[in-house]
């Protein structure tokens, strides 16, 4: 099956700092969101994005299918950001199933 | 309404015991989800409803029987669970065909003794 790792494991950034982090997928994928799991367990949409590059306030993702890889930027990063990101990839054009990638752990501190 | 709404929040149950999980939502998504979320790990897939159908059984044990009554309404019924079934158990829900438009509940944190 489809393989998604997820970079870096962990990242620990003082509040204000940018960060970009990289999800790779080990075939192509014609779906593929991004998630952030607050410290409650709460799992929230941040982006559908198959392809192509979406803005949403102080964060950005950029889908390259082609090369598969995904990158997701956090900009002047705050304590509410805290928590996992997952990138979630699917296949196919009639199946609703996604692959979860491995997660980026996020701290910010003030 | 934009929500997923998962009952109960925890739920402790004995090996012997019967319980079920409760998903529900009103934004007219015809797909509809069960995962399993084991500590510091991912969202594991488990079952796939898609216009009130079962769609996808990622191979879960038949202690794990899900039921969807209706298009807002989806079920996870347990029966003799064994303590290694201790997890967060996620309900979602999208637009089928797609996944677009992917909504997570709050989940359930179940413990098993």
């Amino acid at each position: 099956g489809i393989q998604v790792e997820q970079s870096p494991p962990d990242l620990i950034l003082q509040e204000g700092a940018n960060s970009t982090l990289r999800c790779n997928f080990s075939d192509s994928v014609n779906n593929l969101q991004w998630f952030h799991q607050n410290p409650w367990g709460q799992l929230i949409n941040l982006f559908y994005i198959p392809s192509g590059t979406k803005q949403n306030g102080r964060l950005s993702a950029t889908t390259v299918a082609t090369e598969r890889y995904s990158l997701l930027y956090i900009s002047s990063s705050q304590t509410t950001d805290s928590g996992v990101y997952f990138c979630a990839v699917g296949r196919g054009w009639n199946t609703d199933k996604l692959i979860f990638g491995t997660g980026t752990r996020l701290q910010v501190f003030p | 309404d934009t929500e997923v709404t998962q009952t109960p929040k925890h739920l402790v149950m004995g090996m012997t015991n019967k319980k079920s999980l409760k998903c529900e939502q009103h934004m007219g998504h015809r797909a509809m989800y069960w995962y399993k979320q084991k500590a510091k790990k991912p969202p594991e897939l488990m079952f796939v409803y898609s216009y009130e159908k079962l769609s996808i059984n990622e191979s879960v044990p038949s202690r794990f029987s899900p039921e969807c009554p209706n298009s807002s309404l989806l079920n996870l019924h347990l029966h003799a669970l064994q303590p290694e079934d201790s997890a967060l158990y996620l309900c979602a829900s999208s637009h089928a065909g797609q996944a677009y438009g992917y909504t997570f509940g709050s989940g359930t944190r179940l413990t098993v003794v």
